[in-house]
């Protein structure tokens, strides 16, 4: 059973903002949400991570809800290098700091 | 600096033979973890070790398998290879299981034909 659950695809156009969103509607108290990209024939490459507070760094921020059913990635200013799939991911601390991927929203930016 | 590497980077077997794939964490990286991604789904977690012992396993059957060796490089074991084994293997490592970024491998591709 996917923990999380995004959109297949979506669309931007270079240098405009990107909001990926992502539904965990299980998640518990101690699980972290996560996510990461992949390039084409590259593994995933780490993003950003949070809790319960929001979350800034250099690529990119993390909004949570405040129930924590859902979050949302935030690309300021897409560009074509990140055009790729971007996973929304459960790091589960209970059961061993396992990590369970969605399915990943592939990202295409539009010159 | 190194990042992870994985080997081989591709492999073809047929149904029912076993297979053994490497990788090697990032210098100084306690933790692996396997995941197998099939195609057009994301990744699913395998294994989880640390410190040569096993500190987590996912929804896989017996068949799967793996160790992590004192210098922290872990291998994947699969036996008795079904058409669905087909996949990307990947391997993360970290610095320790509380960590929270884990550094992937490009993977490898395994066929089973």
């Amino acid at each position: 059973d996917a923990k999380t659950t995004q959109p297949n695809s979506m669309e931007s156009n270079e240098e405009e903002p990107v909001h990926l969103p992502c539904n965990h509607s299980t998640i518990s108290g101690t699980d972290y949400i996560h996510w990461y990209r992949q390039l084409p024939s590259q593994g995933p490459e780490y993003v950003i991570h949070g809790l319960t507070s929001n979350v800034n760094n250099r690529m990119a921020s993390l909004a949570i809800a405040e129930d924590r059913k859902s979050s949302t990635l935030i690309l300021h200013r897409a560009t074509l290098r990140d055009a790729a799939v971007y996973y929304c991911i459960l790091r589960v601390v209970n059961t061993g700091n396992q990590f369970y991927f969605g399915t990943g929203t592939s990202l295409t930016v539009i010159p | 600096d190194a990042g992870v590497t994985q080997s081989p980077t591709h492999l073809i077997k047929t149904r029912g033979q076993h297979v053994t794939l490497r990788c090697s964490p990032i210098s100084g990286h306690k933790s692996v973890s396997w995941y197998q991604q099939v195609l057009g789904q994301g990744p699913q977690f395998i294994f989880q070790y640390y410190e040569k012992e096993e500190r987590g396993r996912g929804n896989f059957p017996d068949r799967f398998s793996a160790r992590q060796f004192p210098n922290y490089s872990s291998e994947l074991n699969v036996n008795a290879l079904l058409l669905g084994d087909s996949a990307l293997y990947l391997c993360a490592s970290s610095l320790d299981v509380r960590y929270n970024e884990q550094f992937f491998g490009p993977g490898t591709r395994l066929t089973v034909l």
